[in-house]
């Protein structure tokens, strides 16, 4: 089954600990990227990566890393998660950027920062 | 910036009813606006509207597009409570290959 698989599902953290929320998917995708969804606010890009290797910020990447070293996982990493990161992430991938009616997105993860 | 706005914010039906949800866009270089149905997870795919006055239809869901007024509307007839979730529209600008979201509406159907 394609698949776009985030972990975990929920987190609850305190500020300035470092945390990763792993993505992965299974369609061979090249295009892969990261949204963070706030109410009122919408979804909005954090990152997102080309192909392997190959990544840029998107309109909010301040507090975020992130990495492409294979094409099917692209981790998020919060070196230290503050409040204001509380927030549903979603992780999402195309065939190609551009693609934007094959965009799959995860089943999301819910943070939680203390 | 581009930008979309989506109305109503929240919406609240009996099943049966039908509803018409709206999402009005200011963006360079349009391409698509896409809507999506996003339960309590994903966001999942449901239209591309690239034309203007061409009906995307799904069983009792349809949408279309108007390109001199700049917005879409998504009908959804005899509502079911399936059909209770948010209701996201995004617009691709192929200028800056970016894909923008409005806020979405909430859609309740009542049993």
């Amino acid at each position: 089954e394609a698949q776009v698989t985030q972990n975990p599902r929920y987190l609850i953290t305190v500020t300035g600990k470092k945390l990763t929320v792993t993505c992965s998917q299974n369609m061979n995708h090249e295009y892969m990227s990261w949204y963070r969804q706030d109410p009122g606010l919408g979804l909005r890009q954090i990152y997102y990566s080309m192909n392997v290797e190959v990544t840029d910020k998107g309109d909010v990447p301040e507090g975020y890393k992130v990495s492409r070293k294979e094409k099917r996982n692209f981790p998020l990493i919060l070196e230290s998660p503050s409040p204001n990161q509380t927030s549903l992430y979603f992780c999402a991938s195309s065939p190609q950027r551009g693609f934007e009616e094959k965009l799959f997105f995860g089943s999301g993860t819910q943070l939680s920062v203390l | 910036e581009d930008k979309v706005v989506q109305s109503p914010l929240s919406l609240v039906v009996h099943e049966g009813d039908t509803v018409t949800l709206n999402c009005s866009y200011e963006v360079t270089n349009f391409r698509s606006l896409l809507w999506y149905k996003q339960e309590k997870k994903a966001p999942t795919f449901l239209f591309m509207l690239t034309s203007s006055g061409i009906e995307k239809k799904s069983g009792r869901l349809s949408s279309i597009l108007d390109k001199k007024e700049l917005f879409s509307i998504l009908n959804i007839t005899a509502t079911q409570t399936g059909d209770s979730a948010i209701y996201l529209c995004a617009v691709y600008n192929f200028g800056n290959e970016k894909l923008t979201f409005g806020t979405g509406t909430r859609l309740t159907i009542i049993p």
